[in-house]
């Protein structure tokens, strides 16, 4: 089982551009979360599914987009990228009130 | 509104020394708790969890942690620590209530020395 993956792991961007991070899991969860992770923030809530066709905002939803259009795959999009979203993007995945299974991060530098 | 505290930002510690790591949450209602923890350039891995039964959890790389209701607290111990110890370790509780959050703390960098 590869577990949890993201795609990209790293990326530049220019203020303005767009893009979007696939994160998949291969544990048939329901739950899957994107979080992003600056120095000294500890982890903060982007957006969040509890299933498929699902989404909600999370802590710092502001600027994201996100779909669950299968039940393995979570993307989240930026549309127009700014350099407050230079950060590392984590994906992590979980059954109901259980233990949360993280991928390996996605270094963003928005230039 | 609930939350989850970890005093500490950064613990250095010598090699063979005991460490504590403290965590505390806000709530009285029922709670799961987690202790994971993440190496440099990766993501974050479950150390251990407490969802129900015996207070003093044990897992993984010789760390416990106990639950302690009244405190509202689950501290991270280990005896011993290794130089390959040194990481970042973060709390986590899910409150039983209202709308079931996953709180993460603000993460603990634990530093080991040689």
């Amino acid at each position: 089982n590869a577990g949890v993956t993201q795609t990209p792991k790293f990326r530049v961007l220019k203020t303005g551009q767009s893009m979007t991070l696939l994160c998949a899991q291969d544990m048939n969860h329901e739950y899957m979360y994107w979080y992003r992770q600056d120095p000294g923030m500890g982890l903060r809530l982007i957006h969040y599914s509890v299933g498929e066709g699902t989404t909600a905002k999370g802590e710092v939803p502001d600027g994201y987009n996100v779909s669950r259009l299968k039940k393995q795959n979570f993307l989240l999009g930026l549309e127009s990228a700014a350099p407050s979203q230079t950060s590392v993007y984590f994906c992590a995945s979980s059954r109901p009130l259980d233990t949360q299974y993280f991928g390996p991060g996605t270094r963003l530098t928005v230039l | 509104a609930q939350s989850v505290t970890q005093l500490d930002s950064q613990v250095p510690v010598f090699e063979e020394a005991p460490v504590e790591l403290r965590c505390n949450y806000s709530s009285s209602v029922s709670v799961y708790l987690f202790w994971y923890v993440q190496y440099p350039n990766q993501g974050l891995q479950l150390l251990l969890k407490y969802l129900s039964g015996s207070t003093l959890v044990k897992g993984i790389n010789g760390f416990e942690a106990e639950f302690n209701k009244s405190q509202t607290s689950f501290h991270l111990r280990k005896p011993s620590v290794h130089i390959s110890d040194t990481a970042e370790y973060f709390c986590a509780v899910i409150f039983l209530s209202g709308t079931y959050k996953y709180i993460f703390g603000t993460g603990t960098r634990l530093k080991v020395l040689a």
